[in-house]
């Protein structure tokens, strides 16, 4: 099993709503990556879990909150969001993180997120 | 501090054409990767090609290649006989720990 997949595909929130992004891996990958994607853009990173800890938070504000259940899950849970935060939120593993840079990250196919 | 540049902002070709697509790397490194993803509409990142920093020999696969020169700190992407199915945004990348997008380049490929 070679993929990563996300869940829901797509999400449309208020601003006073709480939701939760799910990502999950079962390629034995043991870093875990959140990137925010707006239209035309490159993704830009958000957190970074490495064996199941918080090793990288972009300074994302707290509206955004990471977690790792396991080391096959992470999710983002979404409270209090703002309209611009409206875009593709990518969930990506790898081997291992950070060291050499020659893990190939894997990325799921993303939640296009809206918020009214 | 590490930075990819990808000057085309959009390529349309016709359908059989070749285009290549650029991208210029900047890292003080002498140990580095580069990568190469493609972006289809429907959103997932898929990954095509890693390169490290001391391998500068070019790659083909298919109709895909690569020409890797670090003279010129460029990492370039061909694609022989374009197809339809090749319209997508495509990003070169620079890894050294972290991927370092560059701003990606959107390929219209028209039958």
């Amino acid at each position: 099993d070679t993929e990563v997949t996300q869940t829901p595909k797509h999400l449309v929130m208020g601003m006073t709503n709480k939701k939760s992004l799910k990502c999950e891996q079962h390629m034995g990958h043991r870093a875990m990556y959140w990137y925010k994607q707006k239209a035309k853009k490159p993704p830009e990173l958000m957190f970074v879990y490495s064996y199941e800890k918080l090793s990288i938070n972009e300074s994302v504000p707290s509206r955004f909150s990471p977690e790792c259940p396991n080391s096959s899950l992470l999710n983002l849970h979404l409270h209090a969001l703002q309209p611009e935060d409206s875009a593709l939120y990518l969930c990506a593993s790898s081997l291992i993180a950070g060291t050499s840079g020659w893990d190939e990250q894997f990325f799921g196919p993303g939640t296009r997120l809206t918020v009214l | 501090a590490q930075k990819v540049t990808q000057a085309q902002t959009e390529i349309s070709v016709v359908e059989k054409e070749d285009v290549t697509l650029d991208c210029v790397y900047e890292t003080r490194d002498t140990t580095y990767y580069l990568f190469w993803y493609k972006q289809p509409p429907s959103g997932e990142l898929v990954f095509l090609i890693r390169r490290n920093s001391f391998d500068e020999q070019n790659e083909i696969s298919g109709r895909y290649s690569w020409n890797f020169q670090k003279s010129t700190s460029s990492f370039n992407f061909t694609i022989t006989a374009s197809q339809v199915v090749d319209s997508a945004v495509y990003f070169c990348a620079l890894n050294m720990g972290q991927l370092t997008f560059g701003s990606g380049t959107q390929l219209t490929v028209l039958p």
